[in-house]
């Protein structure tokens, strides 16, 4: 596609339940961010995956939250069990550089997941 | 410490006018990027501008400018020739580039709202 999607657009959850984020990134693109938006706030880093390979996964905040990315294009954000703070806007960026080379790469973002956890 | 400081909640800008949104950053890394985000109520995050840290001139997109002042630390924003459909958060972001552990990530401020007036 053009852009990157994401879906649900909007989501809604009761606490306790699990719910999984679907990521589609810019085609070819082989670096993929995942952020988390909380209600007034800049979006703050989630995890890093370069292809199929999780290489920063230090941002997630707790073990509820799982990603993946097995063929290296579309990528899945998954919250266990969650929780009302879980509530947030969860972005997803790609772009066509690996993170590191010379000279930095543009992130391309999706256009979020809204998630409301009552 | 924050790595990006955005000190202005919000701004007004009559339409037609120059505007200028701040930003300060703090980092150790020689090499890093700068960048620039909009974004709208309907959530997407729309790239802006790049400045790189080696970079010589400051950046330019159509009515988009930085001035990067390197010694102060800061990357600011300006709108030239404000229209109407400029109205959102704007959002200064990092990116630093030689630390193994959090390569690609970007650090995010807390953005400035954006108002402009006919």
């Amino acid at each position: 596609g053009a852009g990157v999607s994401q879906s649900p657009r909007y989501k809604v959850a009761k606490r306790g339940q699990d719910v999984a984020l679907r990521c589609d990134p810019i085609s070819g693109h082989v670096s993929l961010f995942w952020y988390q938006q909380a209600l007034g706030q800049g979006p703050e880093f989630l995890t890093y995956f370069q292809n199929e390979a999780q290489l920063d996964k230090s941002g997630l905040p707790s073990d509820r939250f799982f990603a993946e990315r097995p063929e290296g294009s579309v990528s899945t954000l998954k919250i266990q069990r969650t929780q009302q703070e879980d509530s947030a806007v969860y972005l997803c960026a790609s772009s066509s550089r690996l993170a590191g080379g010379r000279g930095t790469d543009t992130q391309y973002f999706g256009p979020g997941t809204r998630l409301t956890v009552l | 410490a924050q790595k990006i400081t955005q000190t202005q909640p919000g701004m007004f800008v009559q339409e037609k006018e120059a505007v200028t949104l701040d930003c300060t950053y703090d980092t150790s890394d020689p090499s890093y990027g700068l960048f620039w985000y909009k974004q709208p109520s309907s959530g997407e995050m729309i790239f802006l501008i790049y400045q790189g840290s080696y970079d010589q001139q400051n950046a330019t997109e159509g009515r988009y400018s930085l001035n990067f002042q390197k010694a102060r630390k800061s990357a600011n924003l300006v709108i030239s020739a404000s229209q109407l459909g400029d109205s959102a958060m704007y959002f200064c972001a990092m990116s630093e580039l030689d630390r193994g552990s959090t390569l690609g990530r970007l650090y995010f401020g807390r953005g400035t709202q954006l108002t402009v007036w006919p």
